[in-house]
């Protein structure tokens, strides 16, 4: 597709389980974000990919939070033994990297996974 | 599909009114912003942004100003649209942190009205 898609859209678990996030990013964009947005909240930073490297996992709220980009391209967010206070929804953004290494600004989002922790 | 608006500051216009949107950010060494549209249910879209070496610019219906003295962001959208109600986010970065970490602000919702 030509956007950012995520998967699942909506997640819905009870507490303790274990959930995966999918993030597609648009094809050749070498920089990948997630964030959290909480409702009526704008989004935080939780994590930043360039290709499989993660260079900044320092949004991330507790190391219940994993997130992986094992091929520079598909990403998982992972959230184990989930808790009510992780229900939000989750957004992933790529962008492109330009030739001087720093990643071109204009983030594109995709949809965002909404997850339900009951 | 689930509002994202909830609580939020909010801005109700008639259409083809001109609307104004605020934003006050929070580092003082940001020096690049941008505004982002959010539907409900959707991610946020990009609108327009602007560097901190310059105090406006204007895109296609829309102008940002900055006001550095102040931190003060806004976003101006003329003849408002039915289409144009979403929420709207100010966001800041600092350029050479090497990648766009963005710091997002509340946000306010737009309802436009016809």
């Amino acid at each position: 597709g030509a956007g950012v898609s995520q998967s699942p859209r909506y997640k819905v678990a009870k507490r303790g389980q274990d959930v995966a996030l999918r993030c597609d990013p648009i094809s050749g964009h070498v920089s990948l974000f997630w964030y959290q947005q909480a409702l009526g909240q704008g989004p935080e930073f939780l994590t930043y990919f360039q290709n499989e490297a993660q260079l900044d996992k320092s949004g991330l709220p507790s190391d219940r939070f994993f997130a992986e980009r094992p091929e520079g391209s598909v990403s998982t967010l992972k959230i184990q033994r989930t808790q009510q206070e992780d229900s939000a929804v989750y957004l992933c953004a790529s962008s492109f990297l330009g030739t001087s290494g720093v990643s071109l600004l204009e983030q594109y989002f995709g949809p965002g996974t909404r997850l339900t922790v009951t | 599909g689930e509002s994202v608006g909830l609580h939020l500051p909010t801005l109700s216009v008639q259409e083809g009114d001109n609307s104004i949107i605020n934003c006050a950010y929070s580092n003082s060494a940001s020096d690049y912003f941008i505004w982002y549209k959010q539907e409900s249910g959707k991610g946020p879209q990009f609108i327009i942004d602007i560097r901190s070496n310059m105090d406006k610019r204007q895109g296609q219906r829309v102008t940002v100003l900055l006001n550095k003295t102040v931190k003060h962001l806004s976003l101006q959208i003329a003849a408002t649209q039915p289409g144009d109600s979403a929420v709207y986010f100010c966001a800041e970065n600092i350029l050479d942190s090497g990648y766009s970490t963005l710091t997002f602000g509340k946000g306010t919702m737009l309802l436009v009205s016809p």
